[in-house]
């Protein structure tokens, strides 16, 4: 148990199929994070925020779209995706974005688009 | 652009020692991270280095070398619980952590 919980933790959905992921984390962290890992390749920093400002998007599809309440809630909207978005999508967050702040991850929703 | 290489899968004997290799390339640096990852769960936190040398901890240690772009894991008195990716990253000038792809580690008995 990291302190970072998300559900749920799998998830079917069909390419028309409106669906939301949830975080929350119980370490009163400031930073929260939305990563991608697909198999075999290096994790995907999808968004950042920090005191539930957003402060990185890195050129992700509006098909995803996040939402950051309060800091320590973090929700992914999903909404007509794509076969290829098939991943494990992994929350996490940290005290702060910079230097030596660890991140503490969620165990992650398997998503598999049909 | 930046980049970090890393070999895809080690093999290891129960018992052993193994380092893993870590090459970053990126925009400024802020410091480098190991995470361990076992199948189905999430990484975990192993180690932060930001200066030059080796830091220790119990059965594993990370070494950095900044001018050479060039980080190393390295796990002594292996065990079977020692079997799971292992994940490099690197900050940039941003903050931002570039990872790498990780190295699956397999430990034979």
């Amino acid at each position: 148990e990291t302190g970072v919980t998300q559900t749920p933790r799998h998830l079917v959905m069909g390419m028309t199929n409106k669906k939301s992921l949830k975080c929350e984390q119980h370490l009163g962290h400031n930073a929260m994070y939305w990563y991608k890992q697909s198999a075999k390749k290096p994790l995907e920093l999808m968004f950042v925020y920090n005191f539930k400002e957003q402060t990185e998007n890195n050129s992700v599809p509006s098909r995803f779209s996040p939402e950051c309440p309060n800091s320590s809630h973090l929700f992914l909207h999903l909404h007509t995706l794509q076969p290829e978005d098939s991943a494990l999508y992994l929350c996490a967050s940290s005290h702060g974005t910079g230097g030596s702040y660890e991140q503490y991850f969620g165990p992650g929703t398997r998503l598999t688009v049909t | 652009g930046q980049n970090i290489d890393q070999p895809t899968e080690m093999t290891a004997t129960e018992g052993a020692i193994v380092q893993i290799n870590c090459t970053y390339q990126t925009s400024g640096f802020n410091g480098l991270f190991w995470y361990q990852q076992h199948a189905g769960e999430a990484p975990t936190f192993l180690s932060y280095n930001v200066l030059d040398g080796l830091e220790e901890k119990g059965r594993f240690s990370s070494f950095l070398s900044r001018s050479k772009g060039y980080s190393y894991l390295l796990l002594k008195e292996l065990q079977m619980k020692d079997s799971a990716s292992y994940l490099c990253a690197a900050m940039d000038s941003n903050y931002q952590l570039i990872w790498g792809a990780g190295t699956k580690l397999i430990i034979k008995p």
